[in-house]
């Protein structure tokens, strides 16, 4: 059992470029959500999903786009890099919004 | 909105201390309560979780009990390991909005458990 997996594990872009961090999870989990992690912030939601074909804003959405069109799957795409989003991004599913959040290993993303 | 507050580290202790992760919240309503643990390298990993007032969550020798007259959930165990050894985040799931919005997190407390 893979449960969440993340890909790339580390990553580096340019300011500008665009780029898609993938997610899948095999536990047929209703619901999914993306997070960042900074020092000294904790982590921080930026898009979630109760469902395919539904997602919705976390706290911190600009500059980032999803779409859930499988139940598995829940990419993250940032569409002009910048500076400022450079950090650890973790993809989290669950069965519900009330049950245990399981996350995947994380993304390094540095933007220069 | 919600927040959570956590002792910030690191946290440095010897190997047999007494260990207390002290977390206070302030949210509407009655939130679950979550300590997740995240060792080097890896993603986050549920340790305990209470759901309700006095409700006391245990696993792998860490306890935390709900204190809603405190608004606080606090982490303990009697004898830390160099396992032990990890980011320690506590957090909460608001009870208002169904929870679709996801987790509360606090800063996350590093715990450095010398031999």
């Amino acid at each position: 059992n893979a449960g969440v997996t993340q890909t790339p594990k580390f990553q580096v872009l340019k300011t500008g470029q665009s780029m898609t961090l993938q997610c899948a999870q095999d536990m047929n989990h209703e619901y999914m959500s993306w997070y960042r992690q900074d020092p000294g912030m904790g982590l921080r939601l930026i898009h979630y999903s109760v469902g395919a074909g539904i997602t919705d804003q976390g706290e911190v959405p600009n500059g980032y786009n999803v779409s859930r069109s499988t139940t598995e799957d829940f990419p993250l795409r940032l569409l002009s890099a910048a500076p400022s989003q450079t950090s650890v991004y973790f993809c989290a599913s669950s069965s519900g919004v009330i049950y245990e959040q399981y996350f995947g290993p994380g993304t390094r993303l540095t933007v220069t | 909105g919600d927040s959570v507050t956590q002792m910030e580290g690191p946290v440095t202790l010897s190997e047999e201390a007494f260990l207390t992760i002290n977390c206070t919240y302030t949210a509407t309503g009655y939130p679950s309560l979550f300590w997740y643990v995240q060792y080097p390298g890896e993603g986050l990993q549920l340790l305990l979780k209470a759901t309700k007032a006095d409700d006391k969550g245990s696993n792998k020798g860490f306890e935390a009990t709900y204190r809603k007259e405190t608004t606080s959930f606090h982490l303990e165990k009697g004898s830390v390991q160099v396992s032990d050894s990890a980011v320690y985040f506590c957090a909460l799931l608001s009870a208002s909005g169904g929870g679709a919005d996801g987790l509360t997190f606090g800063k996350g407390t590093h715990l450095i458990i010398q031999p």
